[in-house]
């Protein structure tokens, strides 16, 4: 079946622009998550989703990024005035339920220019 | 609090050669799951192997071998007779059930394999 897939792979703005990031896991995972992966860094968490609700937003770095997923399948990451230190790999991930693997996508490039 | 650490950043071997990547962790619970993941050129994360905290066996999948021990607190991941494919970052992670489904990943250590 098909894997998680991200789009776009590849994003460019500029210092206080707007960016939404679009994740669609594998069918029929519940669970879902987002992770920021800076240059030669592990992935770090950035928020959870089981089914429509984000059952913890703890990574989320501050209230700029925002994520949603309405009808508990494909989710948004939402960056509001972007600055050049978001610039980072995004990935998603998903998982037919919590502490199960998680499958990622390939992620989203974003470049904060 | 949970924590990985991968204490080799980088590593190089010859082709054939046999090759352990270490990985070492904290968490304060009883029930977590540990994982490999490999990060090839390209980028995408592929799932490689994972664990519970209940069993200790060690396991081989073809050239692919895990050891597991509480006792030391580590999962280390041996390549053997390593190929120049093998080539990538590798990642360390764990989840335990105190920390809300979410993945911390150790620094990652960058495998390279000479022809």
């Amino acid at each position: 079946g098909a894997g998680v897939s991200q789009t776009p792979s590849n994003k460019v703005t500029e210092k206080g622009k707007y960016v939404e990031l679009r994740c669609d896991p594998i069918s029929g995972h519940t669970a879902l998550y987002w992770y920021r992966q800076s240059l030669g860094q592990g992935p770090e968490f950035l928020i959870y989703f089981q089914g429509t609700g984000a059952a913890d937003d703890s990574g989320l770095p501050n209230d700029r990024f925002f994520a949603v997923r309405p009808e508990g399948s494909v989710s948004t990451l939402k960056i509001q005035r972007t600055e050049r230190g978001d610039s980072a790999v995004y990935l998603c991930a998903s998982s037919t339920s919590p502490q199960e693997t998680q499958y990622f996508g390939p992620g989203t490039r974003l470049l904060v220019l | 609090a949970q924590k990985v650490t991968q204490a080799q950043t980088e590593i190089s071997v010859v082709e054939k050669e046999d090759v352990t990547l270490d990985c070492v962790y904290e968490t304060r619970d009883t029930t977590y799951y540990l994982f490999w993941y490999k990060q090839p050129p390209s980028g995408e994360l592929v799932f490689l192997i994972r664990r519970n905290s209940f069993d200790e066996q060690n396991e081989i999948s073809g050239r692919y071998s895990w050891n597991f021990q509480k006792s030391t607190s580590s999962f280390n991941f041996t390549i053997t007779a390593s190929q120049v494919v093998d080539s990538a970052v590798y990642f360390c992670a764990l989840i335990s059930s105190g920390s809300a489904r979410q993945l911390t990943f150790g620094s990652g250590t960058q495998l390279t394999v000479l022809p």
